[in-house]
């Protein structure tokens, strides 16, 4: 099974601020990696598939990079409504597994 | 749009088996996956295993002995049964689809929420 870690697990932050958030495999996954955005009392939301690749509704201050083991989630110009928990998931190999999350608070 | 709506008991006896269905509106069952994922403080977001509407299903090793998904396409649903429940199955329950090649979920359900305790 690939383990996904993300870095940290928690942000302190401001709203305006550019943040970077991390995602590490234990093995190659390609860039078959999805990132999620969850907030309170509800359901994970596709924000980034193909490590890059924007969903639906999600603005340009959203980006994704990275490939093989090491990705990245950038959030620039945070707005209030980006405070939220995001997590990765590995689709390239069985079973798919997710990271623990990195909450993002605001400072 | 496709919309996914899950339901079943929210308490279960340890022992038990737990059934849960998902069902689909705003859109077909045909052509699609269709994952349970469960979330726990204690494990995160674990995926549980995908059903194709062709019936070809797969699980997640660590519960492959406890799962079973099927599917009823005249209803537009598909379902969830984990067996021996334990404390440990306590867990936010999601249904979600995803597309052939494209195994990243969109869209989830809002989730159901199956506590285990006697």
């Amino acid at each position: 099974e690939i383990v996904m870690t993300q870095s940290p697990a928690t942000l302190s932050v401001s709203p305006g601020d550019t943040v970077t958030l991390s995602c590490r495999a234990s093995q190659s996954v390609s860039s078959n990696l999805a990132w999620y955005q969850q907030k309170p009392g509800q359901a994970p939301r596709l924000l980034i598939f193909g490590a890059s690749a924007r969903a639906t509704g999600f603005p340009a201050n959203f980006s994704g990079s990275g490939s093989g083991t090491e990705f990245t989630l950038t959030i620039s110009s945070l707005q209030s409504a980006d405070f939220a928990v995001y997590y990765c998931q590995q689709y390239n190999n069985w079973p798919y597994t997710f990271g623990q999350g990195t909450k993002l608070e605001i400072k | 749009q496709v919309q996914l709506q899950e339901s079943g008991p929210r308490l279960v006896k340890p022992a038990e088996t737990l059934s849960l269905t998902c069902t689909v509106s705003g859109g077909s069952i045909n052509n699609y996956y269709w994952s349970w994922i469960r979330q726990s403080p204690g494990k995160g977001l674990e995926w549980i295993g995908y059903i194709y509407y062709s019936g070809t299903t797969n699980y997640n090793p660590s519960l492959k002995s406890r799962v079973t998904i099927s599917l009823d396409t005249s209803r537009n649903q598909f379902s969830l049964k984990l067996s021996t429940m334990t404390a440990a199955d306590t867990a936010m329950y999601y249904c979600a689809r995803h597309q052939p090649g494209r195994p990243y979920f969109d869209p989830w359900g809002q989730g159901t929420l199956v506590t285990v305790s006697s």
